[in-house]
């Protein structure tokens, strides 16, 4: 089984709103990602998790924060977000964090911030 | 920095001819190199990758495509293409440290002709 699984598939969410995005592995993978894609762009990296440790934040807003609650699931909680924080944003595993190894995308969840 | 551009915005080919896909990156050492498929409104799936070895990788869907040195080029090939192949493509780099910061090119559209 590859699948990496994402819930919600779509989000509509208030600037004021708090919300979370759930992201789910069960390939026994130990590093864990998370990815903004905006329309027509390409994915940009935003989280790494290594061993359900943070390994790399790339310079993201602390309006989002991420979560490892354990080895197989990964949230992104979201809070006071901006209109233009509205993209896709993917979730994404492999079975080793500075190997070679493949990285499995889920489907991604739409979110939209009115 | 690193860095991967994809000259072509939007291709079209028609069904069943060959198809080229050009990738371009800028790295200091010999990075490694992906190339990821994305289907609309879907996550986006690997289709080969070259870390090391042979120039000339194959990978999933009948897809190939040749590392070379000289010209920093990456570039997809696949011989008859399907009207299954219409997606979006995405050159990627990471660095020889850790294939967990992947950084992607911007993409290319490809449509198929009837």
């Amino acid at each position: 089984d590859t699948e990496v699984t994402q819930t919600p598939k779509h989000l509509v969410m208030g600037m004021t709103n708090k919300k979370s995005l759930k992201c789910e592995q069960h390939m026994g993978h130990r590093a864990m990602y998370w990815y903004k894609q905006k329309a027509k762009k390409p994915p940009e990296l935003m989280f790494v998790y290594s061993y359900e440790k943070l390994s790399i934040n790339e310079s993201v807003p602390s309006r989002f924060s991420p979560e490892c609650p354990n080895s197989s699931l990964l949230n992104l909680h979201l809070h006071a977000l901006q209109p233009e924080d509205s993209a896709l944003y993917l979730c994404a595993s492999s079975q080793d964090p500075g190997g070679t190894d493949t990285q499995y995308f889920g489907p991604g969840t739409r979110l939209t911030v009115l | 920095a690193q860095s991967v551009t994809q000259p072509d915005i939007h291709i079209t080919v028609s069904e069943g001819a060959s198809l080229e896909l050009r990738c371009n990156y800028s790295y200091g050492a010999t990075p490694y190199l992906f190339w990821y498929v994305q289907s609309p409104g879907q996550g986006l799936q690997l289709l080969l990758k070259y870390f090391s070895g042979d120039t000339l990788v194959q990978g999933i869907k009948g897809f190939e495509a040749e590392f070379k040195r000289s010209q920093s080029s990456f570039n997809l090939r696949k011989p008859s293409v399907h009207w299954s192949d219409a997606a979006e493509y995405f050159c990627a780099v990471a660095p020889y440290s850790s294939a967990s910061k992947i950084i992607f090119g911007s993409g290319t559209r490809l449509s198929i002709r009837p």
